[in-house]
C-alpha cells in the first residue's frame, strides 16, 4: 500500500511569507502528527491530529497551525516565515499509538 | 518533565562486534517505547516496538522500568547497520504525542 506523502519536496521562500504543506497518510490511519527536524534541534513535535481534531501542539509559536480533514488529510501552514523556521518537515500517520509511526519523506523548506 | 535522552552522538564499533545504544526516558505514566532508524539517503523508519517484544534484523530491546532504560541491543554489528538510530516514546500525559531523542549515529567498521 501508499507510504505517507508528503508535498512538496522542496520550497524555498523568503521572509515574511507563508507556505502550506501537504500530508496523506497511509489508507485507514487516522493519527498525523508533524515534527520539525534540525541538525542543531533534532526532531521537535508540532502537532498531533487524530480524526480531525488536534490533541496536542508542542512549543512553536502561533504562527505554526495545521488541521486535518475527513480524509485524514493534513497541512501544516507557518505564517511570516523566518530564517530559523528552515529545516525539514516529516509528516507521520499511525492507526494508534501502539503501532508506532510511519513517516514521509518530508518537505525541505528554505527560509532567505 | 517528559524527556528522552541518548547520552551519545556517536557510537563506533568494529564488525561482529556488540553494539549497546542507550535510551533513558523520563516520563509520568506508562509510555510506549519505539526505536526508530534512518539510514543514509532513506526516510525514518520504525525499528521495533516494546510492546511486541520483537526482534527485528537482530537488535532487541529491552525496557527496564526501575531505571526507566530501553536500550537497543545487537550482538554482532554488521556494516549495513551503520545509520543513525533514535529512541522515542508514545503517551497521553499532557496530551498524546510521540517524543524522540537526539539520536545514536552508529558507525559499524569493516
Amino acid at each position: 500500500k501508499a507510504g505517507v506523502t508528503q508535498t512538496p519536496r522542496y520550497l524555498i521562500k523568503t521572509r515574511g511569507q507563508q507556505v502550506t504543506l501537504s500530508c496523506s497518510p497511509i489508507s485507514g490511519h487516522r493519527s498525523v502528527s508533524w515534527y520539525q527536524q534540525t541538525p542543531g534541534q533534532g526532531l521537535q513535535f508540532l502537532f498531533e491530529y487524530f480524526s480531525e481534531t488536534q490533541r496536542n501542539k508542542g512549543n512553536f509559536p502561533g504562527r505554526f497551525s495545521g488541521r486535518q480533514f475527513s480524509n485524514s488529510r493534513s497541512e501544516m501552514n507557518v505564517s511570516t516565515l523566518e530564517l530559523g523556521d528552515s529545516a525539514l518537515y516529516l509528516c507521520a500517520s499511525s492507526p494508534g499509538v501502539d503501532y508506532g509511526y510511519t513517516f514521509g519523506s518530508g518537505t525541505r523548506l528554505t527560509v532567505v | 518533565a517528559q524527556r528522552v535522552t541518548q547520552p551519545e552522538k556517536l557510537l563506533s564499533v568494529f564488525k561482529g562486534a556488540p553494539v549497546e545504544l542507550k535510551c533513558n526516558y523520563s516520563y509520568s505514566g506508562s509510555p510506549e517505547l519505539f526505536w526508530y532508524v534512518q539510514y543514509s539517503r532513506q526516510r525514518l523508519q520504525l525499528l521495533l516496538r516494546h510492546i511486541s517484544r520483537e526482534s527485528i534484523k537482530g537488535f532487541t530491546a529491552d525496557l527496564n522500568k526501575g531505571e526507566t532504560s530501553f536500550h537497543l541491543k545487537k550482538p554482532f554489528a554488521q556494516e549495513e547497520d551503520s545509520a543513525m538510530y533514535y529512541c522515542a516514546l508514545s503517551g497521553n500525559t499532557g496530551g498524546f504525542k510521540t517524543i524522540f531523542g537526539a539520536g545514536t549515529r552508529l558507525f559499524v567498521k569493516a
